[in-house]
Protein backbone atom coordinates (compact mmCIF):
# COMPACT_ATOMS: atom_id res chain seq x y z
CA UNK A 1 0.00 0.00 0.00
CA UNK A 2 1.01 3.43 -0.30
CA UNK A 3 1.99 5.14 2.76
CA UNK A 4 3.31 8.61 4.13
CA UNK A 5 5.05 8.94 7.40
CA UNK A 6 5.62 12.04 9.61
CA UNK A 7 5.37 12.92 13.36
CA UNK A 8 2.13 14.34 14.62
CA UNK A 9 3.37 17.30 16.64
CA UNK A 10 7.00 19.10 17.13
CA UNK A 11 8.16 21.79 19.37
CA UNK A 12 10.65 24.30 18.53
CA UNK A 13 12.12 27.31 20.13
CA UNK A 14 12.19 31.13 18.05
CA UNK A 15 15.57 31.32 16.40
CA UNK A 16 16.30 27.61 16.67
CA UNK A 17 16.16 24.87 13.99
CA UNK A 18 14.12 21.83 13.21
CA UNK A 19 14.32 19.21 11.51
CA UNK A 20 10.23 17.35 10.43
CA UNK A 21 11.45 14.04 8.76
CA UNK A 22 9.21 12.27 6.18
CA UNK A 23 9.16 8.75 5.35
CA UNK A 24 7.28 7.15 2.13
CA UNK A 25 6.08 4.48 0.36
CA UNK A 26 4.30 4.94 -3.04
CA UNK A 27 3.82 3.51 -5.77
CA UNK A 28 6.36 4.77 -8.23
CA UNK A 29 7.91 8.15 -7.30
CA UNK A 30 8.14 11.41 -9.27
CA UNK A 31 9.61 13.69 -6.69
CA UNK A 32 8.29 14.46 -2.87
CA UNK A 33 6.75 17.57 -2.18
CA UNK A 34 6.54 20.02 1.35
CA UNK A 35 3.29 22.13 2.10
CA UNK A 36 2.81 24.38 4.69
CA UNK A 37 -0.57 25.02 6.00
CA UNK A 38 -1.83 27.17 8.56
CA UNK A 39 -4.50 26.58 11.15
CA UNK A 40 -7.63 27.01 9.06
CA UNK A 41 -5.76 28.22 5.65
CA UNK A 42 -5.57 26.13 1.98
CA UNK A 43 -1.35 24.50 1.55
CA UNK A 44 0.92 26.89 0.42
CA UNK A 45 3.93 25.32 -1.56
CA UNK A 46 7.35 25.35 0.11
CA UNK A 47 9.34 22.90 -2.29
CA UNK A 48 10.00 20.08 -4.54
CA UNK A 49 12.70 17.52 -4.29
CA UNK A 50 13.07 14.75 -7.56
CA UNK A 51 17.05 13.95 -7.11
CA UNK A 52 18.82 13.01 -3.98
CA UNK A 53 20.33 15.45 -1.65
CA UNK A 54 19.72 19.14 -0.45
CA UNK A 55 17.63 21.99 -1.84
CA UNK A 56 18.22 24.85 0.19
CA UNK A 57 15.49 28.20 -0.39
CA UNK A 58 16.28 30.79 2.33
CA UNK A 59 15.54 29.79 6.01
CA UNK A 60 13.78 26.38 4.32
CA UNK A 61 15.68 23.74 3.25
CA UNK A 62 14.41 20.38 2.11
CA UNK A 63 16.27 16.62 1.64
CA UNK A 64 15.90 13.67 -0.16
CA UNK A 65 17.03 10.29 -0.13
CA UNK A 66 14.85 8.18 -2.72
CA UNK A 67 16.94 4.58 -2.00
CA UNK A 68 15.76 5.24 1.82
CA UNK A 69 12.36 6.71 1.04
CA UNK A 70 13.05 9.30 3.43
CA UNK A 71 12.93 13.36 3.25
CA UNK A 72 12.99 16.11 5.93
CA UNK A 73 12.51 19.81 5.82
CA UNK A 74 14.69 21.64 7.52
CA UNK A 75 13.59 25.19 9.51
CA UNK A 76 16.11 27.76 10.47
CA UNK A 77 15.88 30.74 12.43
CA UNK A 78 12.50 29.94 13.47
CA UNK A 79 9.96 32.93 13.83
CA UNK A 80 6.55 32.75 15.41
CA UNK A 81 4.88 33.04 12.28
CA UNK A 82 6.50 29.60 11.78
CA UNK A 83 4.26 27.90 13.45
CA UNK A 84 1.86 25.78 11.26
CA UNK A 85 1.72 22.26 9.34
CA UNK A 86 4.01 20.95 7.54
CA UNK A 87 2.46 18.24 5.29
CA UNK A 88 4.62 16.22 2.96
CA UNK A 89 3.69 14.35 -0.30
CA UNK A 90 4.83 11.74 -2.52
CA UNK A 91 3.69 12.28 -6.17
CA UNK A 92 3.38 8.23 -6.97
CA UNK A 93 3.99 6.72 -10.85
CA UNK A 94 0.45 8.10 -12.32
CA UNK A 95 1.37 11.56 -10.87
CA UNK A 96 -1.10 11.42 -7.84
CA UNK A 97 -0.19 13.51 -4.69
CA UNK A 98 0.19 10.77 -1.60
CA UNK A 99 -0.35 13.31 1.27
CA UNK A 100 0.85 12.50 5.12
CA UNK A 101 -1.42 13.94 7.55
CA UNK A 102 0.88 17.10 8.50
CA UNK A 103 3.40 17.83 11.14
CA UNK A 104 2.07 20.22 13.24
CA UNK A 105 4.81 22.70 14.46
CA UNK A 106 4.38 24.81 17.54
CA UNK A 107 6.59 27.38 17.88
CA UNK A 108 7.78 29.06 21.94
CA UNK A 109 9.26 32.57 22.20
CA UNK B 1 -3.40 39.18 -8.89
CA UNK B 2 -3.96 35.54 -10.42
CA UNK B 3 -5.55 33.03 -8.00
CA UNK B 4 -8.10 30.36 -7.32
CA UNK B 5 -11.05 31.39 -5.56
CA UNK B 6 -13.40 29.77 -3.80
CA UNK B 7 -17.46 30.53 -2.60
CA UNK B 8 -18.21 30.54 0.07
CA UNK B 9 -15.45 30.11 2.82
CA UNK B 10 -18.20 28.74 5.31
CA UNK B 11 -21.50 26.79 4.77
CA UNK B 12 -23.89 25.08 6.25
CA UNK B 13 -26.31 22.81 5.27
CA UNK B 14 -28.67 20.27 6.85
CA UNK B 15 -28.36 16.36 6.99
CA UNK B 16 -29.56 15.50 3.60
CA UNK B 17 -30.13 18.97 1.60
CA UNK B 18 -27.83 19.06 -1.30
CA UNK B 19 -25.18 21.57 -1.53
CA UNK B 20 -22.94 22.67 -4.45
CA UNK B 21 -19.24 24.47 -3.55
CA UNK B 22 -17.93 26.50 -6.34
CA UNK B 23 -14.42 27.10 -7.52
CA UNK B 24 -12.79 29.50 -9.76
CA UNK B 25 -9.33 30.11 -11.14
CA UNK B 26 -7.73 33.19 -12.92
CA UNK B 27 -4.16 31.02 -13.61
CA UNK B 28 -5.54 29.50 -16.97
CA UNK B 29 -4.41 25.58 -15.87
CA UNK B 30 -5.38 22.88 -17.69
CA UNK B 31 -5.84 20.71 -14.55
CA UNK B 32 -8.35 21.50 -11.60
CA UNK B 33 -8.50 18.70 -7.81
CA UNK B 34 -10.99 18.81 -5.41
CA UNK B 35 -10.30 17.84 -2.40
CA UNK B 36 -11.61 16.76 1.44
CA UNK B 37 -9.81 17.83 4.31
CA UNK B 38 -10.74 16.26 7.85
CA UNK B 39 -8.96 18.00 10.84
CA UNK B 40 -5.06 17.16 11.79
CA UNK B 41 -5.78 14.76 8.64
CA UNK B 42 -4.43 14.37 5.31
CA UNK B 43 -6.20 16.16 2.23
CA UNK B 44 -8.15 13.57 0.67
CA UNK B 45 -8.10 13.51 -3.63
CA UNK B 46 -12.13 13.55 -4.65
CA UNK B 47 -11.42 13.94 -8.22
CA UNK B 48 -9.64 16.04 -10.78
CA UNK B 49 -10.12 17.35 -14.01
CA UNK B 50 -7.12 17.37 -16.99
CA UNK B 51 -8.74 19.90 -19.26
CA UNK B 52 -12.63 18.49 -19.83
CA UNK B 53 -11.30 14.72 -18.69
CA UNK B 54 -12.82 13.77 -15.52
CA UNK B 55 -10.87 11.71 -12.93
CA UNK B 56 -12.77 10.01 -10.13
CA UNK B 57 -11.04 8.69 -7.19
CA UNK B 58 -12.05 5.04 -6.82
CA UNK B 59 -12.86 5.52 -3.05
CA UNK B 60 -14.94 9.11 -3.73
CA UNK B 61 -18.64 8.40 -2.51
CA UNK B 62 -21.31 8.79 -5.41
CA UNK B 63 -22.36 11.33 -3.23
CA UNK B 64 -20.08 13.17 -4.40
CA UNK B 65 -19.99 14.76 -8.22
CA UNK B 66 -18.27 17.65 -9.89
CA UNK B 67 -18.47 19.59 -12.45
CA UNK B 68 -16.56 21.87 -15.16
CA UNK B 69 -18.53 23.81 -17.49
CA UNK B 70 -15.60 25.88 -18.73
CA UNK B 71 -11.66 25.70 -18.13
CA UNK B 72 -12.14 28.18 -15.13
CA UNK B 73 -14.86 27.26 -13.36
CA UNK B 74 -15.18 23.97 -11.01
CA UNK B 75 -18.38 22.79 -9.18
CA UNK B 76 -18.47 20.34 -6.08
CA UNK B 77 -21.89 18.93 -5.77
CA UNK B 78 -23.06 16.78 -2.32
CA UNK B 79 -25.89 15.11 -3.20
CA UNK B 80 -27.23 14.02 -0.04
CA UNK B 81 -24.86 15.19 3.06
CA UNK B 82 -23.92 14.09 6.25
CA UNK B 83 -22.71 14.84 9.48
CA UNK B 84 -19.26 12.76 8.00
CA UNK B 85 -19.23 14.73 4.97
CA UNK B 86 -18.19 18.11 7.56
CA UNK B 87 -14.63 18.88 6.75
CA UNK B 88 -12.71 21.52 4.78
CA UNK B 89 -12.56 21.22 0.80
CA UNK B 90 -9.89 22.28 -1.08
CA UNK B 91 -9.96 23.49 -4.63
CA UNK B 92 -6.03 23.32 -6.47
CA UNK B 93 -4.86 24.13 -9.76
CA UNK B 94 -2.10 22.63 -11.63
CA UNK B 95 -0.71 24.15 -15.27
CA UNK B 96 -0.41 20.86 -17.18
CA UNK B 97 -0.37 17.87 -13.94
CA UNK B 98 3.24 17.04 -14.82
CA UNK B 99 5.15 16.04 -11.68
CA UNK B 100 7.07 19.34 -11.50
CA UNK B 101 3.52 21.26 -11.46
CA UNK B 102 2.87 22.90 -8.27
CA UNK B 103 -0.58 22.40 -7.32
CA UNK B 104 -2.10 26.06 -5.94
CA UNK B 105 -4.88 25.90 -3.65
CA UNK B 106 -7.53 28.04 -2.92
CA UNK B 107 -8.57 29.27 0.38
CA UNK B 108 -10.70 26.36 1.00
CA UNK B 109 -14.44 25.85 2.27
CA UNK B 110 -15.05 24.86 5.70
CA UNK B 111 -18.74 23.00 5.21
CA UNK B 112 -21.06 22.62 8.52
CA UNK B 113 -24.09 19.97 8.49
CA UNK B 114 -26.25 20.11 11.09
Amino acid sequence: GQNIDQPTEMTATEGAIVQINCTYQTSGFNGLFWYQQHAGEAPTFLSYNVLDGLEEKGRFSSFLSRSKGYSYLLLKELQMKDSASYLCASMDSNYQLIWGAGTKLIIKP
Amino acid sequence: DAMVIQNPRYQVTQFGKPVTLSCSQTLNHNVMYWYQQKSSQAPKLLFHYYDKDFNNEADTPDNFQSRRPNTSFCFLDIRSPGLGDAAMYLCATSPQGVPTDTQYFGPGTRLTVL
